[in-house]
């Protein structure tokens, strides 16, 4: 596709409930990021994949949290058990080239509410 | 810590004038740095990068970066009420990629 996209857009889910959230990047992008983005807040990184290797997941703020990409290309952002601070914006982003130097294109972002 | 900061505003500007968006970053290991424009409930959009020391202009944007002062600007020339946005700054580190919390710009027509 031409750009990044994310599904679902909205999520609403009732804590303690499991969500998945995906990810299809710019095709042929290598590095794929995942950010969480709270109301009045910049993003804040989560976890990077440069092809289907999880460089890095240092983000990730708890153990609820898992990311995946298996092929290399789609991604899968889920949370088991959620809790009300989850909700936010998960943004995912991508990047033609590895590495966290070059510009990366963000999709629409899912908007999750735990209620 | 690694930190990016951004003064949060609002910033006001009449349409036509200059504005000046400010960052700072505490990593002197960062080696890019980047300004996005979000508009409210869309996500961030790619304005312009930076790498090197000095001055970059595209278009009515400019951004500058400061290493030793671990400083980054952008400037908007001719301000039109459609760059009323939140503007964010980024910087990336390691394996990870910082960004400030936004500054508010409100373009008044």
């Amino acid at each position: 596709g031409a750009g990044v996209s994310q599904s679902p857009r909205y999520k609403v889910a009732k804590r303690g409930q499991d969500v998945a959230l995906r990810c299809d990047p710019i095709s042929g992008h290598v590095s794929l990021f995942w950010y969480q983005q709270a109301l009045g807040q910049g993003p804040e990184f989560l976890t990077y994949f440069q092809n289907e290797a999880q460089l890095d997941k240092s983000g990730l703020p708890s153990d609820r949290f898992f990311a995946e990409r298996p092929e290399g290309s789609v991604s899968t952002l889920k949370i088991q058990r959620t809790q009300q601070e989850d909700s936010a914006v998960y943004l995912c982003a991508s990047s033609f080239e590895g590495g966290t130097r070059h510009e990366q294109y963000f999709g629409p972002g899912t908007r999750l509410t735990v209620t | 810590q690694k930190e990016v900061e951004q003064n949060s505003g609002p910033l006001s500007v009449p349409e036509g004038a200059i504005a000046s968006l400010n960052c700072t970053y505490s990593d002197r290991g960062s080696q890019s740095f980047f300004w996005y424009r979000q508009y409210s409930g869309k996500s961030p959009e790619l304005i312009m990068f930076i790498y090197s020391n000095g001055d970059k202009e595209d278009g009515r944007f400019t951004a500058q970066l400061n290493k030793a002062s671990q400083y980054v600007s952008l400037l908007i020339r001719d301000s039109q009420p459609s760059d009323s946005a939140t503007y964010l700054c980024a910087a990336t580190s390691d394996n990870q990629f910082y960004f400030g919390t936004g500054t508010s710009l409100t373009v008044i027509p």
